[in-house]
């Protein structure tokens, strides 16, 4: 089915560990997005990309990196994580109409 | 700067009822485009939809519709006789054009339609 995967849908880290988010659409969109979701705060965007080999940073980037080496995928990766990074993360692309269709987030914990 | 508010966090609703969303918006760009998204129980976010600064026509689909204020700055989402299936978190978003391609969203409206 056509759509937005991330992998992997829950994880619990302990600090100091680090992982990779995976996004991969298979509807050939050029702009991707990562948001992180916290009660209260609504979603924030941490990078977006615009194409193959780019990458920009949002409104909360510290303690995140991300890569979009093929189009089809964006990585969000946490070197050092922090507890302050248990949340919702959500990932996006823009669909030729404008808005974003998300994928079905990946929750993560960290002790 | 672009900035989305949703001053109401939570509405208590019963069913039937009809009850409107508020959605403030600020950018300096004339041109940009406006979006609801409804997140339910479950998770997962559901594009509503998209409206764009030049189209300032309401919207009705079926209970739902949506009004457009240019000059208040405004982009309210009514439910007209509420259902207990609307209970979700309501997103508002705002992207302009001023090339940074970036989505803000607000930090959501909680209804909750009792039966």
């Amino acid at each position: 089915n056509a759509g937005v995967t991330q992998t992997p849908k829950f994880r619990v880290l302990k600090t100091g560990q680090s992982m990779t988010l995976l996004c991969a659409q298979d509807m050939n969109h050029e702009y991707m997005y990562w948001y992180r979701q916290d009660p209260g705060m609504g979603l924030r965007l941490i990078h977006y990309s615009v194409g193959e080999g780019t990458t920009a940073k949002g409104e909360v980037p510290d303690g995140y990196n991300v890569s979009r080496l093929k189009k089809q995928n964006f990585l969000l990766g946490l070197e050092s994580a922090a507890p302050s990074q248990t949340s919702v993360y959500f990932c996006a692309s823009r669909v030729n109409t404008g808005e974003l269709f998300f994928g079905e987030g990946s929750r993560l914990t960290v002790l | 700067a672009q900035k989305v508010t949703q001053a109401q966090t939570e509405i208590s609703v019963v069913e039937k009822e009809d009850v409107t969303l508020d959605c403030v918006y600020e950018t300096r760009d004339t041109t940009y485009y406006l979006f609801w998204y409804k997140q339910p129980p479950s998770g997962e976010l559901v594009f509503l939809i998209r409206r764009n600064s030049f189209d300032e026509q309401n919207e009705i689909s079926g209970r739902y519709s949506w009004n457009f204020q240019k000059s208040t700055s405004s982009f309210n989402f009514t439910i007209t006789a509420s259902q207990v299936v609307d209970s979700a978190v309501y997103f508002c978003a705002l992207r302009d054009t001023s090339g940074t391609y970036k989505y803000i969203f607000g930090t959501g409206t909680r209804l909750k339609v009792l039966a």
